[in-house]
């Protein structure tokens, strides 16, 4: 199972909007609601941002949105802070059981 | 408030086993899964397997079929994993994540584990 394909890098200055894709296939991210997103700063452990496609969960920033269209999903970060400055992944469960993840895309803020 | 606590960091050789522990707190042990997944150093994240602590029932990744064993201890709230065959490619920080049942999401992570495998 290979992972779900991120870009490597995204950049903004603060105050902007940035989105990145998370592309897989029809037995994952197009065939299931169940994309999930996470910031990871490293040496911490991971933090849910959205699961369910575009679901916030309590405390997370309105700022994170997510969405999904076909077989890619995406993340959009708006109001571009310094904080934001990390690594995320996307998840999706997939047909058969089990899940895969992104291969990570880090933002950085100018 | 829910904590995943895990074990230290534990240094293998080639061929070895190793056997990493996620100690559960803060709710009902055997209402939730237990996912892990694991980091390479300078890779993405990787994910493991999952136990169902409800019926005992775990999935594999397909990668590490017939290496790793995932259980758990009720009397203690503990989930372990176990991975055998050590190689220099297992050498990863290795994370639990709890997964409340059937929402397909990771809602509260472990602070890792680093495991090094050197001869």
């Amino acid at each position: 199972q290979s992972a779900l394909t991120q870009p490597a890098s995204v950049s903004g200055s603060p105050g902007q909007s940035i989105t990145f894709s998370c592309t897989g296939t029809s037995s994952d991210v197009g065939g299931f609601n169940y994309v999930s997103w996470y910031q990871h700063y490293p040496g911490k452990a991971p933090k849910l941002m959205i699961y369910g496609v575009n679901n916030r969960p309590s405390g997370v920033s309105s700022r994170f949105s997510g969405s999904k269209s076909g077989n890619t999903a995406s993340l959009t970060i708006s109001g571009l802070q310094a904080e934001d400055e990390a690594d995320y992944y996307c998840s999706s469960y997939k047909d058969g059981g089990g899940y895969v993840l992104g291969t990570a895309t880090r933002v950085t803020v100018l | 408030q829910v904590q995943l606590v895990q074990s230290g960091a534990e240094v293998k050789k080639p061929g070895a086993s190793v056997r990493v522990s996620c100690m559960t707190s803060g709710y009902t042990f055997t209402s939730y899964y237990i996912h892990w997944v694991r980091q390479a150093p300078g890779q993405g994240l990787e994910w493991v397997g999952i136990i169902n602590h409800r019926i005992h029932d775990t999935i594999y990744a397909q990668n590490f079929q017939g290496r790793v064993t995932m259980n758990r201890d009720t009397s203690t709230n503990t989930v372990y994993m176990e991975l055998s065959s050590l190689t220099s490619e297992d050498t990863a920080v290795y994370f639990c994540a709890r997964e409340s049942p059937e929402t397909f999401y990771f809602d509260y992570w472990g602070q890792g584990t680093l495991v090094t495998v050197s001869s």
